[in-house]
């Protein structure tokens, strides 16, 4: 079944720098999605950009996707030690209208 | 609080044994989902329900099972337990319309298993 990769698995920042994460998938979607985990907890919604959308805002977060390439990237502008958790993006499949999940990407922000 | 509710919160049992984990969805919402997630793993999607109806079935194993109930909350049944199956077990539900992409998902805290 279809499944978003994100890359880099691990990524280790500073306080105040960005941090950009990179999900790819297989099929083709209706929108795709990502979400973040605080170690141990339930998932949060971050934010939705749809398939027919390029680019997406939300506050300091901005989402691209590139249907042509399959592949979506989450930039988190001026880090912050909170933002410390693993990012996942999700996509729809189509077939049968659940979401899948890929294996996430481990941010940690150092302050 | 995102208002769906897991239980237990933890959970320890011996290999063989079987379990329910339970899920109230938020309020409204018709779409239950149940993921698992094991170490250093992404989340396993393994069964969508849809106002009482099995919708979507992902690598669920025949051991496990699940349902919704009228009211709509949701259990989901590991039996036959096996060290293999300790995890982090999620419920999460949307307000899913029939027949349209999902849009949020609401994470309920997780349910974490630990098989001995």
């Amino acid at each position: 079944s279809q499944q978003g990769e994100e890359d880099p698995q691990a990524l280790s920042i500073q306080e105040g720098e960005n941090a950009t994460m990179n999900c790819s998938y297989k099929t083709s979607i209706n929108n795709l999605q990502w979400y973040r985990q605080n170690s141990g907890r339930g998932l949060v919604h971050l934010i939705l950009i749809r398939s027919n959308e390029r680019e997406k805002h939300s506050g300091r977060l901005r989402v691209t996707l590139d249907t042509s390439k399959k592949s979506s990237s989450l930039l988190i502008t001026a880090s912050r030690a909170t933002d410390t958790a693993s990012y996942f993006c999700a996509t729809d499949d189509k077939s049968q209208g659940n979401l899948i999940f890929g294996k996430g990407t481990k941010l940690s922000v150092k302050p | 609080d995102s208002g769906v509710t897991q239980t237990p919160k933890h959970l320890i049992t011996a290999t063989g044994q079987r379990v329910t984990l339970r899920c109230s969805p938020r309020s409204g919402d018709l779409s239950v989902y149940w993921y698992q997630q094991s170490l250093d793993q992404g989340l396993q999607f393994l069964i969508q329900y849809y106002n009482g109806e099995e919708r979507a079935k992902g690598n669920i194993l025949e051991r496990f099972s699940a349902q919704q109930f009228p009211d709509l909350h949701s259990e989901l049944n590991l039996s036959s337990l096996e060290l293999g199956d300790s995890a982090l077990y999620f419920c999460a539900s949307s307000v899913a319309v029939q027949g349209r992409a999902p849009g949020e998902l609401f994470f309920g805290e997780g349910s974490r298993l630990t098989v001995l």
